[in-house]
């Protein structure tokens, strides 16, 4: 099992540009979450999804979009990349609620001139 | 909104000295969670503490949760160079229901264990 996996590892946009990160996952969890992480910040929710279908705001969800069409897959949208989304993105799951342990992919690290 | 405060944020240590990161939240927790992200990793889960007063051990690595389960701690003993990257605590005040799934993550401590 490939567990969560992340694509692009990398990336750098212009201001403006738009890019969709793709989050996938081959454990059948029902909730998947987007998270940035940024120096001193720790990791702050950006949307979470509670099963196919659903998505919800976390913490810091201005400027993003998700959607979650598929079980296994949870897509998170820049659609006007901005310099202060500089940060690298983490893409977790879980099986149901916050009793479970989270599994993490591997990271994207983005970059907006 | 739910604050989950980590300190210290940096540590330095010498291999074999003791290390400790403290976690405080403003609200009572249902549960914590504490991860390790080591350099250029991602965050890999490590523990879950849900009782109040809870003690886990997990070989030179000890957990502890608060009575009140608004603070917990991780205490590593002799540390080791493998034992370098950053400790998060991550604790969920949500009830069975919208809010129950979302963890709210600390800071960060980053150890630095120097041979």
């Amino acid at each position: 099992n490939a567990g969560v996996t992340q694509t692009p590892k990398f990336r750098v946009l212009k201001t403006g540009q738009s890019m969709t990160l793709l989050c996938a996952q081959d454990m059948n969890h029902e909730y998947m979450y987007w998270y940035r992480q940024d120096p001193g910040m720790g990791l702050r929710l950006i949307h979470y999804s509670v099963g196919e279908g659903t998505t919800a705001k976390g913490e810091v969800p201005d400027g993003y979009n998700v959607s979650r069409l598929k079980k296994q897959n949870f897509l998170l949208g820049l659609e006007s990349a901005a310099p202060s989304q500089t940060s690298v993105y983490f893409c977790a799951s879980s099986w149901t609620s916050g009793l479970d342990e989270q599994f993490f992919g591997p990271g994207t690290r983005l970059t907006v001139l | 909104g739910q604050q989950v405060m980590q300190i210290p944020q940096y540590q330095h240590v010498q291999e074999g000295e003791d290390f400790t990161t403290y976690c405080n939240s403003s609200t009572t927790l249902s549960n914590i969670q504490w991860y390790k992200q080591r350099p250029g990793g991602h965050p890999v889960f490590l523990i879950q503490l849900v009782k109040s007063g809870e003690v886990k051990k997990q070989k030179r690595l000890t957990f502890q949760f608060g009575e009140a389960k608004k603070n917990s701690s991780l205490h590593i003993t002799a540390t080791q160079t493998t034992d370098v990257g950053t400790y998060f605590c991550a604790g969920n005040t949500g009830q069975e229901g919208t809010s129950y799934g979302k963890l709210t993550f600390g800071q960060g401590t980053i150890l630095t264990v120097h041979p």
